[in-house]
């Protein structure tokens, strides 16, 4: 059973550029969340995307946006990198149980590393 | 959201019990406490998680307060693969629908010494 899996695992971009990370899921998992970690710090919630659309987000600007596919697959775009935007990326995964509530854990990715030079 | 203090770092001998403290004073009725670990170069990985009983798994063991307002996470034989950092976080479980939001703090560095 593959885990939660990213791409690119490394990538250098310049500022201004443009950038597109990618995550597949847990198999049989319908929700998918990103999170930006910089070095030495705890993970900072961006969003979270179920059913397609972005259902919550953190306090993360629109130069970030999201998108989920109907296979559950998700991509994180970031638009006019600044230098700040260098951080570990890390995508979680998890299942909304059908009218229950979720308390269970979320599967993390081990991450895609993006440094803005 | 309600939030935890952990301290920065603690040490442990290989093979002994690690008993690693969390602060919740704020706690709310509907939080649960969850705790993860995160492994060098790796994204983080769920530990265990409780709302007011003690719990253990295979990995480790939660003890609660009876008025919730710490916790504690045991690790009964530290390994080197346990060198981490670990982190204690309240989820808020009211709302369903929010199910992916977890409010990461600084954590606890764990050192094991062989």
């Amino acid at each position: 059973d593959a885990g939660v899996t990213q791409s690119p695992t490394h990538l250098i971009k310049t500022r201004g550029q443009q950038v597109t990370l990618r995550c597949s899921p847990k198999s049989g998992h319908d929700t998918v969340s990103w999170y930006q970690q910089a070095l030495g710090q705890g993970p900072q919630f961006i969003f979270q995307y179920y059913e397609e659309e972005e259902r919550q987000r953190g306090n993360f600007p629109d130069r970030f946006s999201g998108h989920q596919f109907p296979n559950y697959s998700s991509e994180l775009n970031v638009n006019a990198l600044l230098l700040g935007d260098s951080a570990l990326y890390l995508c979680a995964s998890s299942l909304v149980p059908v009218g229950g509530i979720n308390t269970g854990e979320l599967f993390f990715g081990e991450g895609s590393r993006l440094t803005v030079l | 959201d309600a939030k935890t203090t952990q301290p920065n770092s603690m040490e442990s001998n290989e093979e002994e019990p690690v008993h690693l403290p969390c602060n919740h004073s704020t706690i709310s009725g509907t939080d649960y406490i969850h705790w993860y670990r995160q492994l060098p170069s790796q994204g983080p990985e769920y530990v265990i998680h409780g709302l007011t009983s003690n719990v253990n798994n295979r990995m480790a063991s939660l003890a609660i307060a009876e008025d919730r307002k710490s916790s504690t996470l045991i690790l009964h034989r530290a390994t080197l693969r346990d060198a981490a950092v670990y982190y204690c976080i309240l989820r808020d479980i009211v709302d369903a629908g929010n199910t992916g939001k977890l409010i990461f703090g600084q954590g606890t560095t764990l050192q094991v010494k062989p």
